[in-house]
């Protein structure tokens, strides 16, 4: 079955760059009936969806409009995983990272598959 | 953004209740609504798709309805393992989710 895991560090300081790893097995990253997700869980934002990226023939990325200048997706087909990168961070993108597969059943999507989720402190 | 409304926030009841969680958009979505369950500590779970559809493995008490604007998700009898936070999810545009119903033992 499909499954994905999270790598990356829980700990990093205010203006560094955030970075995970979601791992896939069971799929591929280059999957044209799938799109590959970061969301993130806090007591104070819920769950926000932050981007995403997909290959239709070419590969694209989506991202949320409040993180779209610090943050970049990329897909790696070589690891088949795909990354998170997300700059400038502070105390407020302390979070819960997952990663998640968004499958398509006719011409509607959702998450159906999740990572095990990584939960990231910003802090000095 | 499409803003999403979940109603109550939070609700107790008893085992073999029927229960019904509600979800407004701020702005027609069609069917594109998902919903999850979500346990402490864990990944969220989708329950349904397409605002009605149940995803495979999900057992046949839950269930979905609405379109547009509204969406409801119903729990025919409540189950000890159904005690959990459940958020629906737009996927008209962008993608965004409601607050949460955090569904409490009575």
């Amino acid at each position: 079955q499909v499954q994905l895991q999270q790598s990356g560090p829980g700990l990093v300081k205010p203006s560094q760059t955030l970075s995970l790893t979601c791992a896939i097995s069971g799929d591929s990253v280059s999957s044209n009936s799938a799109a590959w997700n970061w969301i993130r869980q806090s007591p104070s934002r819920g769950l926000e969806w932050l981007g995403r990226t997909y290959y239709r023939s070419k590969w694209y990325n989506d991202y949320a409009v409040s993180v779209k200048s610090r943050i970049t997706i990329n897909p790696d087909t070589s690891k088949n995983q795909f990354s998170l990168q997300l700059n400038s961070v502070t105390p407020e993108d302390t979070a819960v990272y997952y990663c998640a597969r968004e499958g398509y059943k006719r011409i509607y999507d959702a998450f159906d598959i999740w990572g095990q989720g990584t939960m990231v402190t910003v802090s000095s | 953004d499409i803003q999403m409304t979940q109603s109550p926030s939070s609700l107790s009841a008893s085992v073999g209740d029927r229960v019904t969680i509600t979800c407004r958009a701020s702005q027609s979505i069609s069917s594109y609504l998902n919903w999850y369950q979500q346990k402490p500590g864990k990944a969220p779970k989708l329950l349904i798709y397409a605002a009605s559809s149940l995803q495979s493995g999900v057992p046949s008490r839950f269930s979905g309805s609405g379109s547009g604007t509204d969406f409801t998700l119903t729990i025919s009898s409540l189950q000890p393992e159904d005690f959990a936070t459940y958020y629906c999810q737009q996927s008209y545009r962008a993608l965004t989710f409601g607050g949460g119903t955090k569904v409490e033992i009575k």
